[in-house]
């Protein structure tokens, strides 16, 4: 079955530096990649969604890859801010349901 | 306009008693989505509503689990005989139609004593 995979380690970085985050995953290549922001208490909230034959998405300071050679989506949070600290959790579908990865805690440093 | 609403926030039950969790969707939207996310985990799927009707309920981890949505609006999710491993927090999402953004809410924490 397929698996969705986010590196781990929670990632700690100083206010204004670009943060990357990694989601690989592991058999097909799904229709979308979404990406999602998860605060402590609060329910996830939606950032971006990228599709199969889509390389790269903008969102603000928010950017999102699709590399379906190397079956990974990279997102980056660049000129990071404190208020960026937050799990971001990537998920893939090919319909209607969302297979999320673990998340990957993000603190930013003022 | 109002987001996803999930009643209660927050519910402590003991071991075998039944609990019900509710959920709110956007005014308007006709798919919601129920999930359930143990601690340091993503949410995993449980069910699909498409109107009134159950879609997909292939997530439900067994039969004490059983979700409605009569009137294609609310939707509760009925847990029945808890045990301490239904501890988590679950998730109701709704979008304006599948396929398209699921917006969630802040969730249901449930601890089974």
């Amino acid at each position: 079955s397929q698996k969705i995979e986010q590196n781990s380690e929670a990632l700690n970085i100083q206010e204004g530096k670009t943060a990357t985050l990694t989601c690989n995953y592991t058999n097909y290549s799904p229709a979308y990649l979404q990406w999602y922001r998860q605060d402590p208490g609060r329910g996830p909230v939606f950032l971006l969604l990228i599709r199969e034959n889509e390389k790269e998405k903008r969102k603000e300071r928010l950017k999102v890859t699709f590399d379906t050679t190397l079956k990974q989506s990279l997102f980056h949070i660049t000129a990071s801010q404190p208020a960026d600290s937050a799990t971001y959790l990537c998920a893939q579908s090919n319909d209607y349901k969302l297979s999320f990865g673990a998340g990957t805690t993000v603190t930013v440093r003022a | 306009g109002a987001g996803v609403s999930q009643t209660p926030s927050n519910k402590v039950t003991e071991k075998g008693k039944y609990v019900e969790l509710r959920c709110d969707p956007i005014s308007g939207h006709t798919a919601l989505y129920w999930y359930r996310q143990s601690l340091g985990q993503g949410p995993e799927f449980l069910i699909y509503f498409q109107g009134t009707g159950a879609a997909d309920d292939s997530g439900l981890p067994n039969d004490r689990f059983f979700a409605v949505r009569p009137e294609g609006s609310v939707s509760t999710l009925k847990i029945q005989r808890t045990e301490r491993g239904d501890s988590a927090v679950y998730l109701c999402a709704s979008s304006l139609d599948r396929e398209e953004t699921q917006y969630f809410g802040p969730g249901t924490r449930l601890l089974v004593l």
